[in-house]
């Protein structure tokens, strides 16, 4: 399968900073990427839907002056989570669409202290 | 909406077969997805089936689709111990998202 990677894999940070996640395609070119949010023992939960050259689409609740995405090449995107509260603590997981399939990095766990 | 279901644990011993069911709501459907979550990881895909089969088999992986019903199975022959992890299912309709269901955990005891 395609190579997804995350950076950074976990991070910790202080109530009101910024925090920029990075979501790379290694080994092929994808125009469409996504965000998603997990919470402990539970299901993933899209937050939106990232395109290359445009503006990511947002699912309903999820706040995008909070959550900003940007898809600037084929290969990256990022989600920079703003002032960030300690109930945005969360495992964080992109995916990027290859054809039929989508293949996932390996998360990023926020803790907001 | 579309949901898609999950029953929560199975527990197996190690060299059955296991079987994850999963239903969904979403008549729409084209793809239906297996993915494997290992204790603080990602999700790891497993196996797909287009909506128009009935079956896949990749290796020690079957996937049985009845579309009818709307159910779709993964079954692991020789369930090892490293199988042990989260297997969510996955549902693709006609947008580019993927829905998830809840999640099965499946513990494998020697």
């Amino acid at each position: 399968g395609a190579v997804v990677s995350q950076h950074p894999s976990w991070v910790i940070c202080k109530s009101g900073t910024s925090v920029k996640i990075e979501c790379r395609s290694l080994d092929f070119q994808a125009t469409t990427m996504f965000w998603y949010r997990q919470f402990p023992k539970q299901s993933l939960m899209l937050m939106a839907t990232s395109n290359e050259g445009s503006k990511a689409t947002y699912e309903q609740g999820v706040e995008k002056d909070k959550f900003l995405i940007n898809h600037a090449s084929l290969t990256l995107s990022t989600l920079t989570v703003t002032s960030a509260h300690p109930e945005d603590s969360s495992f964080y997981i992109c995916s990027a669409r290859r054809g039929h399939e989508q293949f996932f990095g390996p998360g990023t766990r926020l803790t907001v202290l | 909406g579309e949901d898609v279901e999950q029953s929560l644990f199975l527990s197996v011993r190690e060299g059955d077969s296991s079987v994850i069911n999963c239903t969904y709501t979403d008549s729409s459907s084209t793809y239906l997805y297996w993915y494997k979550q290992e204790p603080g990881a990602g999700l790891q895909l497993l196996t797909y089936i287009f909506s128009n089969m009935d079956m896949k088999q990749d290796q020690r992986l079957t996937v049985l689709l009845n579309k009818k019903d709307k159910h779709l199975s993964l079954r692991i022959a020789d369930t090892q111990t490293g199988d042990s992890a989260i297997y969510f299912c996955a549902e693709r309709g006609n947008t580019d998202k993927l829905i998830f269901g809840t999640g099965t955990r499946l513990q494998v005891f020697p």
